[in-house]
């Protein structure tokens, strides 16, 4: 049972515009939702994370929102540039003190020059 | 932040033979972790390996198959015992301290089995 549902699996965006990645979780007992970008033949990196007391959190050009009632967090990367091109993983876990995260199954962006 | 290096980076394994994987950290951390991921695909738990313990394995992965050692709080190893083509995959180390807020990942082993 997959309990972190990523969408879309891949998404273009032309440089300059707005990249949206969405997720829905189930279990309601998560309490950290954080976002990791990865670059081909590299490990995820953290990108910008969100806690549910919360429902927005923007560093520079990425955003999170997040809506506790839907059960559902999104990524907003503004002004899109080529170099943003990777894979997005969506997470979320239990206790972030542990950080056993469950990853979303990841959405492959390319944005285009 | 910590930094993670895992060796090797890649190799070709013949089935049947077996491949461990190192892991180091550059600082103490509470927690390691060991993820497999399919080319193109998300991300797995293998297991949490514990300092000084037997490793904690999720559903669907055994000791036997995937023993795991952690000496100290900087180090563990991840082995891969009889390959089969179906363990061809990138296995990942992860790294975070309690009470922190960022798992940190290595760069990843590709393994594939012929």
């Amino acid at each position: 049972q997959q309990q972190v549902k990523q969408s879309p699996q891949s998404l273009i965006v032309q440089k300059g515009g707005i990249s949206i990645i969405n997720c829905a979780y189930e279990n309601t007992a998560f309490d950290y939702f954080p976002w990791y970008q990865q670059f081909p033949g590299k490990g995820p990196a953290l990108l910008i994370a969100i806690r549910p007391d919360v429902s927005e959190k923007k560093e520079g050009r990425f955003t999170i929102s997040f809506n506790k009632s839907a059960k559902q967090f999104s990524l907003h990367i503004m002004d899109s540039q080529p170099g943003d091109s990777a894979t997005y993983f969506c997470a979320a876990s239990i206790d972030s003190g542990y950080s056993t995260l469950t990853f979303g199954k990841g959405t492959m962006l390319l944005v285009s020059p | 932040s910590a930094v993670i290096s895992q060796k090797p980076s890649r190799d070709i394994c013949q089935r049947g033979t077996s491949l461990t994987i190192q892991c180091q950290v550059d600082s103490q951390v509470t927690m390691m972790f060991w993820y497999r991921q399919q080319p193109g695909q998300s991300l797995t738990l293998i297991a949490t390996a514990n300092q000084g313990s037997e490793a904690t394995y999720e559903s669907g992965f055994v000791i036997d198959k995937f023993p795991i050692s952690r000496p100290n709080l900087t180090f563990s190893t991840l082995t891969v015992s009889n390959m089969s083509p179906e363990d061809s995959s990138i296995y990942l180390c992860s790294a975070s301290s309690f009470g922190g807020t960022e798992a940190f990942f290595g760069q990843g082993t590709r393994l594939t089995v012929v």
